[in-house]
């Protein structure tokens, strides 16, 4: 069981915006602003898409962005485009001896 | 160009020990933190070990803890993970990953398979 908790899938028609959200505690999410989002393709390693809650790394589409509330954190494609449909995965740093918590994933299906 | 390269993967048998490599450039690797991040077959992303640039900070999962060693040779650019005692459960791609510091991994390298299975 992942210690952040994502939703197994979205989906979403090419042009629209989708969001995924990822809920933690105040000991991760809740607690630091060390939240990141990564992409990753089918047989591809993960790919840093927003880091410290909400920002982007150069040469990542402004397509993305990232937020968070409470122990929740929220990444939002909008525009969306065929080449965005992978998995994404949310990760915080943790008060924990774990040092690094990640959600369990959530595959995006562009429709 | 950033580049991380894992190698020293491969089929093992249960309660057998295997020692992973990643070679590092196009960064200074000497500065950088390093993680192991692994993913069962068909499975998410798990974190495994942390290390920090001089290897005076280390960090394991409680999956892994007092089976792996995670090590370094900042002269030689490359990051170990020595793994023993290994189970089932251990099956996975194992990824090598630069971090910011212990707070981000930034960059992850194309990953190593290991199969634990007799």
């Amino acid at each position: 069981q992942s210690a952040l908790t994502q939703p197994a899938s979205v989906s979403g028609s090419p042009g629209q915006s989708i969001t995924i959200s990822c809920t933690g505690t105040s000991s991760d999410v809740g607690g630091y602003n060390y939240v990141s989002w990564y992409q990753q393709h089918p047989g591809k390693a993960p790919k840093l898409m927003i880091y410290d809650v909400s920002n982007r790394p150069s040469g990542i589409s402004n397509r993305f962005s990232g937020s968070k509330s409470g122990n929740t954190a929220s990444l939002t494609i909008s525009g969306l485009q065929p080449e965005d449909e992978a998995d994404y995965y949310c990760s915080s740093y943790t008060r924990s001896s774990t040092l690094v918590a990640f959600g369990g994933g959530t595959k995006l299906t562009v429709l | 160009e950033v580049q991380l390269v894992e190698s020293g993967g491969g089929l093992v048998q249960p309660g057998g020990s295997l020692r992973l490599s990643c070679e590092a450039s196009g960064f200074s690797f000497i500065t950088s933190t390093m993680n192991w991040v692994r993913q069962a077959p068909g499975k998410g992303l798990e974190w495994v070990s942390y290390i920090s640039s001089s290897s005076s900070s280390i960090y394991y999962a409680d999956s892994v803890k007092g089976r792996f060693t995670i090590s370094r040779d900042n002269a030689k650019n490359s990051l170990y993970l020595q793994m023993n005692s290994l189970i089932a459960e251990d099956t996975a791609i194992y990824y090598c990953a630069r971090g910011r510091d212990s707070t981000l991994i930034v960059y992850w390298g194309q990953g190593t398979l290991v199969t634990v299975s007799s």
